[in-house]
């Protein structure tokens, strides 16, 4: 079974510029989440999608928003890029919504750099 | 929602001996999970162990063991027999997606 997939694992934006991201989920998982990870503030929980809705946010502001499509994959994007989204956007996949067993599937990350 | 707080930012263990990773939990929930990741230089997650609130015992994951104290909401992973590609960051979540700070183990030869 293939793992998680993101694209671009690399990227560099100018800040003003937005951006989209992708996640291929593990074939047969609907929920799907993202974080952002930096060095100063950790791993921090944006959003998780499960059936093509939005079930849960994080404490980010509005230009980062996100979709799960009919196949799972999910995309995010932020738009008005700031110097401070620079970060390792992970993206993980689970066969269930948020359960107490939750295991997640981390995919290798994308690098966003914001000069 | 849980807060996951991982006190220890480094830690050094020679290869072939155990380390303990601390993690401490708050939660009023009665029923939570907690698990545990690696995280290598590469940047993937790779998930290494769960524990439930009402599991009788403690996981045990080849290498990898949980040290689950309930009564002092405690965590903590046991790493037995060191090796040096086990050098990398490891954090503790909670089931809702709270991650700790993470903790940067390194294994000297």
């Amino acid at each position: 079974k293939a793992g998680v997939t993101q694209t671009p694992r690399y990227l560099i934006k100018t800040r003003g510029q937005q951006v989209t991201l992708s996640c291929s989920p593990i074939s047969g998982h609907r929920s799907v989440s993202w974080y952002q990870q930096t060095p100063g503030q950790g791993l921090q929980f944006l959003f998780e999608y499960f059936s093509e809705t939005q079930r849960n946010k994080g404490n980010f502001p509005g230009r980062f928003s996100g979709r799960q499509f009919s196949n799972s994959r999910s995309e995010m994007n932020v738009s008005t890029l700031e110097l401070g989204d620079s970060a390792l956007y992970l993206c993980a996949s689970s066969p269930r919504f948020r359960t107490n067993y939750n295991e997640q599937f981390f995919g290798p990350g994308t690098r966003l750099t914001v000069l | 929602a849980q807060k996951i707080t991982q006190t220890q930012p480094g830690m050094f263990v020679q290869e072939k001996e155990a380390v303990t990773l601390d993690c401490t939990y708050d939660t009023s929930d009665q029923s939570y999970g907690l698990f545990w990741y690696k995280q290598p230089s590469s940047g993937e997650m790779i998930f290494l162990i769960y524990q439930g609130s009402y599991d009788e015992q403690n996981a045990t994951e080849g290498r990898y063991s949980l040290n689950f104290q309930k009564a002092r909401k405690s965590a903590n992973l046991v790493i037995s027999a060191s090796q040096l590609g086990d050098s990398a960051m490891y954090f503790c979540a909670s089931f809702d997606m709270r991650f700790g700070a993470g903790t940067r183990l390194t294994v000297k030869p």
